[in-house]
């Protein structure tokens, strides 16, 4: 099983600032099946990105992913209020699917 | 508009029987995976397991094979994760969640998710 280990843990951050966050894999996620999802307080998660690096279906430009093999990472390049949540990362590249433990965007 | 609607939230005391619904809507159900995530209070998601609903093939992950079990029926639409007899520990909230293109993918859609609490 691939595990994924997302840090930091909480990210604090004020609108406008731009944020990094990492998932490392404990081995190598084939062909870059790398996720992000962004779950808010009471909601189901909703897909951000796929195959590291797309974005899906009306997520805006400001988000953007990068990495392959073992490190990735999910970029937001200016904070909006609709932005603070919690960061997860997933591969579906091998069986059983998982899931990083998740980094929260919170606001400073 | 593709939807999932799950049931409602259940209380149950351990050792009960319990099977939660996943109502599909707005695409060809039977074309798509179905997979279920559990998130326990306050943490992570976490992969269960995974349906096509148009034969049934199922697929789970090693640490949920034999505490649940993941069917379909096509007929109605409705994917299900069921439990023979529950625990404490199975308290969570359970998100069912369309697979985008086979079981190696993304979840594009989600229900709104059951809330499941065990206790006596």
């Amino acid at each position: 099983e691939i595990v994924l280990t997302q840090s930091p843990g909480t990210l604090s951050l004020s609108p406008g600032e731009g944020a990094t966050l990492s998932c490392r894999a404990s081995q190598s996620v084939s062909s870059s099946y790398l996720a992000w999802y962004q779950q808010k307080p009471g909601q189901a998660p909703r897909l951000l990105m796929y195959g590291a690096s797309s974005r899906a279906t009306g997520i805006p430009d400001r988000f953007s992913g990068s990495g392959s093999g073992t490190d990735f990472t999910l970029t937001i390049s200016r904070l909006e209020p609709e932005d603070f949540a919690v960061y997860y990362c997933q591969q579906y590249g091998s069986s059983p699917l998982t899931f990083g433990g998740g980094t929260k965007v919170e606001i400073e | 508009e593709v939807q999932l609607v799950q049931s409602g939230a259940e209380v149950k005391k351990p050792g009960e029987s319990l099977r939660i619904s996943c109502k599909g809507s707005g695409y060809t159900f039977t074309s798509y995976w179905v997979g279920w995530v559990r998130q326990m209070p306050g943490k992570g998601l976490e992969w269960m397991g995974i349906i096509y609903p148009g034969d049934s093939d199922t697929r789970y992950s090693p640490s949920f094979q034999g505490q649940v079990t993941i069917s379909a029926d096509k007929s109605i639409r409705t994917a299900y994760l069921q439990w023979s007899s529950l625990r404490a520990s199975d308290t969570a909230m359970y998100y069912c969640a369309r697979s985008d293109s086979g079981v190696f993918s993304t979840f594009d859609f989600w229900g709104q998710g059951t809330l499941v609490t065990v206790s006596s």
